[in-house]
């Protein structure tokens, strides 16, 4: 079955580091790929997605690129902030179906 | 600003007392799933409508049921809640591609953290 493998937290950085949480896969198909984040008592916000091979999706000064040779979409940032601390969840979908399999989720906690 | 909403944020219960959670949505997506997240865990599906149709996971207690009397709101009840019950409970939506929309990308509401004394 669909399964996702995050680096374990939690992360501690200072602020301005660069930060990289691995997140790999196992899918059948040809999945669509999203991070979650989720601050403190909130729900799920969705961060990026890529939905096809070499596809880069970004926002909010992340990235992640999807690579379908190592099955991997690692979550990049290159200055984190203290407002930047939460938990951040990979997940995929495959075949436009409804579901979504989650990693087991990465805390991030920045300090000054 | 289109969003999903959820009620209360925080639901205080007794052990086996029912109880029930509310979702509207106001993105007019067709598609309104429910998850329990338990502490530090990934959210877990419990089960989703497609339009007016009822898709339960296969492990998914009895307990737990659900009821969307229109395209903007979704309930989960809760027959008679347990300690190992208390949990956030999120709602997300999205909108099929037969509507124009992208199925696998979801959008969450900001949970509703159940307690059971």
């Amino acid at each position: 079955g669909d399964s996702v493998t995050q680096m374990e937290g939690p992360v501690t950085l200072s602020e301005e580091a660069f930060l990289t949480i691995n997140c790999t896969y196992t899918a059948t198909g040809y999945p669509s790929l999203f991070w979650y984040v989720q601050y403190p008592g909130e729900g799920l916000q969705l961060l990026l997605k890529a939905t096809k091979a070499d596809d880069k999706g970004s926002n909010k000064g992340f990235e992640a690129t999807y690579r379908k040779e190592t099955t991997s979409f690692h979550l990049e940032k290159g200055s984190v902030q203290v407002s930047d601390s939460a938990v951040y969840f990979c997940a995929l979908s495959t075949g436009g179906g409804n579901k979504l399999t989650f990693g087991t989720g990465t805390q991030l906690k920045v300090e000054l | 600003d289109a969003m999903v909403i959820q009620n209360p944020r925080y639901q205080v219960t007794q052990f086996g007392k029912p109880v029930t959670l509310s979702c509207s949505q106001t993105l007019n997506h067709n598609v309104m799933y429910w998850y329990q997240q338990k502490s530090s865990q990934a959210p877990k599906l419990l089960f989703h409508y497609y339009d007016k149709d009822f898709n339960n996971e296969a492990d998914t207690p009895d307990n737990f049921q659900s009821r969307r009397p229109n395209t903007s709101f979704c309930f989960l009840d809760i027959r008679s809640p347990g300690l190992g019950d208390a949990a956030m409970y999120l709602c997300a939506t999205s909108r099929d591609r037969a509507v124009g929309g992208s199925t696998d990308t979801q959008y969450f509401g900001p949970g509703t953290r159940l307690t059971v004394l």
